[in-house]
């Protein structure tokens, strides 16, 4: 139980171009995902914080116009890389968590990734 | 400043042997804490987490872990390691009722034959 997919796994697009990566719990209602960048040989870094039906919660230094995140229903979560660039390249790995606002004692389970090269 | 430390980079175990990874945190009160295991290219896979209670924790895998207050550890052990559990190996910490976690910089194992 508690799977998580994401989608794409590996995507390559040129500069300039949007890219849309996909969070979904497979086998469970996430009402919390979460959105983490992880560089080469580095640890993860929380991006945001995605709550089903309102607006994402940014980490600071994290531009909102730059990644936006949509969770539209119990079991989705997109995030959207806009108008890519190289520096953007990275690895994103999405997680969630089962239940509402309350249920935060629950873990949180992650997908395996997506790893974006802007050329 | 909420912290956790992995002080070990990279560390080769024989195939056999026993293993540990240290972890230390520093939060204003006691943590959640967790560890989770990487394969290159993937996510993440939890091995086992800390909430309160006993302090050895047993996981998945033959992994445990013992939470140390008074040296602000977690550290994870595995009394003998298989070259399946070559990976990369993060320790993460939040606090109750505060959802974000905080990761350590992570320590590579390689296993040799």
């Amino acid at each position: 139980g508690a799977v998580v997919s994401q989608h794409p796994s590996r995507v390559i697009c040129k500069s300039g171009t949007s890219v849309k990566i996909e969070c979904r719990s497979l086998d469970f209602q996430a009402t919390t995902m979460f959105w983490y960048r992880q560089f080469p040989k580095q640890s993860l870094m929380l991006m945001a914080t995605s709550n089903e039906g309102s607006k994402a919660t940014y980490e600071q230094g994290v531009e909102k116009d730059k990644f936006l995140i949509n969770h539209a229903s119990l079991t989705l979560s997109t995030l959207t890389v806009t108008s890519a660039h190289p520096e953007d390249s990275s690895f994103y790995i999405c997680s969630a968590r089962w239940g509402g606002p309350g249920a935060t004692n629950q873990p949180q389970h992650f997908g395996d990734g997506t790893r974006l090269s802007i050329l | 400043a909420q912290s956790v430390t992995q002080p070990d980079i990279h560390i080769t175990v024989s195939e056999g042997a026993s293993l540990e990874l240290r972890c230390n945190y520093s939060y204003g009160a006691t943590p959640y804490l967790f560890w989770y295991v990487q394969s290159p290219g993937q996510g993440l896979q939890l091995l086992l987490k800390y909430f309160s209670g006993d302090t050895l924790v047993q996981g998945i895998k033959g992994f445990e872990a013992e939470f140390k207050r008074s040296q602000s550890s977690f550290n994870l052990r595995k009394p003998s390691v298989h070259w399946s559990d070559a990976a990369e190996y993060f320790c993460a910490g939040r606090l109750r009722g505060n959802e974000k976690l905080t990761f350590g910089t992570g320590t590579r194992l390689t296993i040799i034959p």
